[in-house]
């Protein structure tokens, strides 16, 4: 049921920028774009979200075409502590629930 | 505020055998979800609790079960255990104001079925 396409895999160096891609061509106009990431093993946390606006935290950016086809998670300046499995979801707004797809591993390296 | 706790951490069982699982979501959260996460399966959705009351439900067997009690924490059961249930079982509470809450997880029970 995961209505979203990451890349399984990705590196980024210590301290640039982290672009993670994601599709969600089959998104509806009322359905939310989250972003979760998972360290190994512990529970995903919550990074950010948004609906068809560009949203920015403290620890990311989202970006989100006009279309709402794509979207992209933008880690700043990407620290060790970043590595982690990165995922984006597509939320159905009736539903409480989310459906999680493979996600991308990002591996920062030193 | 205190995250959402799960009890036990860490859990090993045997074939045939059943287990609950507990979870205490953020205070002043009404709404509790259950996740599974395996490798070969990823994080499948479960059920969801609110008020007391199973709003949603995934698509797994009826062996799977939970309940939510009027405090807003809640347990799962599984019965009959078999193999393919261990798995690193995950909870999630949100305020569940509004259709766009964001679920906040806890740090999960992993559960080894032997």
């Amino acid at each position: 049921d995961a209505k979203t396409t990451q890349p399984p895999s990705m590196d980024c160096a210590e301290g640039r920028a982290a672009n993670l891609p994601c599709n969600h061509s089959t998104i509806s106009g009322n359905e939310y774009v989250y972003w979760y990431r998972q360290i190994h093993s512990q529970g995903p946390q919550y990074i950010i979200h948004g609906l068809k606006n560009n949203e920015t935290n403290e620890m990311a950016s989202l970006i989100i075409t006009e279309d709402r086809k794509s979207s992209t998670l933008i880690l700043p300046h990407a620290t060790l502590r970043d590595t982690a499995v990165y995922y984006c979801i597509v939320r159905v707004v009736s539903g409480n629930q989310f459906y999680f797809g493979t996600g991308t591993s990002l591996t920062v390296i030193p | 505020k205190a995250g959402v706790t799960q009890t036990p951490r860490y859990l090993i069982k045997t074939r045939g055998q059943q287990v609950t699982l507990s979870c205490s979501p953020i205070s002043g959260h009404r709404s509790v979800s259950w996740y599974q996460q395996t490798p070969g399966q990823g994080l499948q959705f479960l059920f969801e609790y609110f008020s007391e009351t199973q709003r949603n439900k995934g698509n797994f067997p009826g062996r799977f079960s939970g309940r939510q009690f009027s405090n807003s924490r809640s347990e799962m059961n599984v019965s009959t255990l078999e193999l393919g249930d261990s798995a690193l079982y995950l909870c999630a509470s949100s305020s569940a104001s509004s259709s766009t809450d964001t679920q906040y997880f806890g740090p999960g029970t992993r559960l080894t079925v032997l």
